[in-house]
């Protein structure tokens, strides 16, 4: 149980153009999901919080126009990574937390992500 | 001060040992704790919760939690190769609207 899916696993997109990161709770409904990016050796840094049915939060210095976050149901969030460049190259990660009130939160597998 | 602190690494320890891996965290309202590993390139899974002072243990992982010195730690027994990875404690801050922060993690090492 608690499985969440990422797609896609890795992405190489040129300078410019929008990229959409899909995750999904496959055997439990999420409320929250969570954007993560890490870069190189660098740990976890925590983008937004993502609600469902509601505006995501984001973390001090993460545009919000930039990285669009929806939450649309129960088992599923997307983030765009609008007008992409060369320094939005990252491993972008999700996590779900259960809405049946557990607080553990279960990674996706990550997206890699190249902007040329 | 981090609100989750560990020592980066490398932690070395030879196989068949025991490996500790400390935590130390900065609200003394937190409740909930949580020990995941990240292999290189990989997404962090999670290994163990704890959330009473004390112990737990689980197979060759003890989670070990002390709310009056705000400590917990992870001890994992008969090191494997296989759990070389980096070691993330993560902690629910109640005073950050439930939000879970991350350590930086603590990288190990198991040499044969």
């Amino acid at each position: 149980g608690a499985v969440v899916s990422q797609h896609p696993s890795r992405v190489i997109c040129k300078s410019g153009t929008s990229v959409k990161i899909e995750c999904r709770s496959l055997d439990f409904q999420a409320t929250t999901m969570f954007w993560y990016r890490q870069f190189p050796k660098q740990s976890l840094m925590l983008m937004a919080t993502s609600n469902e049915g509601s505006k995501a939060t984001y973390e001090q210095g993460v545009e919000k126009d930039k990285f669009l976050i929806n939450h649309a149901s129960l088992t599923l969030s997307t983030l765009t990574v609008t007008s992409a460049h060369p320094e939005d190259s990252s491993f972008y990660i999700c996590s779900a937390r259960d809405a049946r009130g557990q607080e553990t939160q279960y990674f996706g597998p990550g997206t890699r992500l190249l902007v040329l | 001060q981090k609100e989750v602190e560990q020592n980066s690494g490398p932690l070395s320890v030879p196989e068949g040992a025991i490996a500790s891996l400390n935590c130390t965290y900065s609200d003394r309202g937190s409740q909930s704790f949580f020990w995941y590993r990240q292999y290189s390139g990989k997404s962090p899974e999670l290994i163990m919760s704890i959330y009473s002072n004390g112990d737990k243990e689980d197979g060759r992982f003890t989670a070990q939690l002390n709310k009056a010195s705000q400590y917990v730690s992870l001890l994992i027994r008969d090191s494997q190769p296989s759990d070389s990875a980096t070691y993330l404690c993560a902690v629910i801050q109640y005073s950050s609207a439930s939000k879970i922060i991350f350590g930086s993690g603590t990288r190990l090492s198991i040499r044969p």
